[in-house]
């Protein structure tokens, strides 16, 4: 299955982004999503675990969440700040354990 | 506090073997707990890219799209990982990452990546 994130949102800060991760094919339950935070020219970082777990450390501005009707994984970022502009990107398994990695999301707050 | 370093030529010429080596500090690598281990690369400008993964029961998942070329392995004695992709193209310029993977004791499923490395830039280039 392939995982399809938006190229490119942005918002102001203070306010709250969406940015969502669609499942191909299966259902976006049957295997848990996680979100990674790459900053520009950093490795990436964990974010979200299982669906909506904040990894220690990671502000509570962040959260995570599932929407069986549409098949997809949010990550919401509320009050958004500027150190928030990074890349995004949503991963989850196969039934394999084969990883997949969404295409990413570039966040920009202006 | 569970650290990883990668390492290796920053340069490979096409059709030759690309080799890197992963350091991990603050974890011994040959412990049957705790995680698993996993390489990921992103070309420039694009997304990351999953490479393989390496479990304690020594199985290790490839990217079907890789896995007639790649091998993940690990050296206890120096407490690394290696990562070998062989004819390689430009299409394999990317800056490759390793990272621990944890999983779920019960079943043994991955979790989640969770420590990365830095990342070292690889090109290929004639």
């Amino acid at each position: 299955f392939m995982l399809t994130q938006p190229h490119s949102v942005s918002e102001s800060p203070g306010k709250t982004v969406t940015i969502s991760c669609t499942r191909s094919s299966g259902s976006i339950v049957s295997t848990y999503v996680q979100w990674y935070q790459q900053r520009p020219g950093s490795a990436p970082t964990t974010v979200i675990y299982e669906n909506s777990l904040r990894l220690s450390g990671v502000p509570g501005r962040f959260s995570g969440s599932i929407d069986r009707s549409s098949n997809s994984a949010s990550l919401i970022i509320s009050g958004l700040k500027t150190e928030d502009d990074a890349d995004y990107y949503c991963q989850s398994f196969d039934s394999n354990n084969l990883v997949v990695f969404g295409g990413g999301t570039k966040l920009t707050v202006l | 506090q569970v650290q990883l370093q990668e390492s290796g030529p920053g340069l490979v010429k096409p059709s030759e073997t690309l080799s890197l080596t992963c350091a991990v500090s603050g974890f011994s690598i040959s412990s049957v707990s705790g995680y698993y281990w996993g390489w990921i690369r992103q070309p420039p400008g694009k997304g990351l890219e999953w490479i393989g993964s390496l479990y304690h029961s020594g199985r290790t998942p490839y990217n079907p799209s890789l896995k007639s070329r790649v091998t993940i392995s690990m050296d206890t004695s120096r407490n690394q990982l290696s990562l070998t992709l062989n004819s390689v193209t430009a299409a394999d310029t990317a800056v490759y990452y390793c990272a621990s993977l944890t999983y779920y004791d019960s079943s043994e499923f991955p979790k989640y990546f969770h420590h990365w490395g830095q990342g070292t830039l690889v090109t290929v280039s004639s």
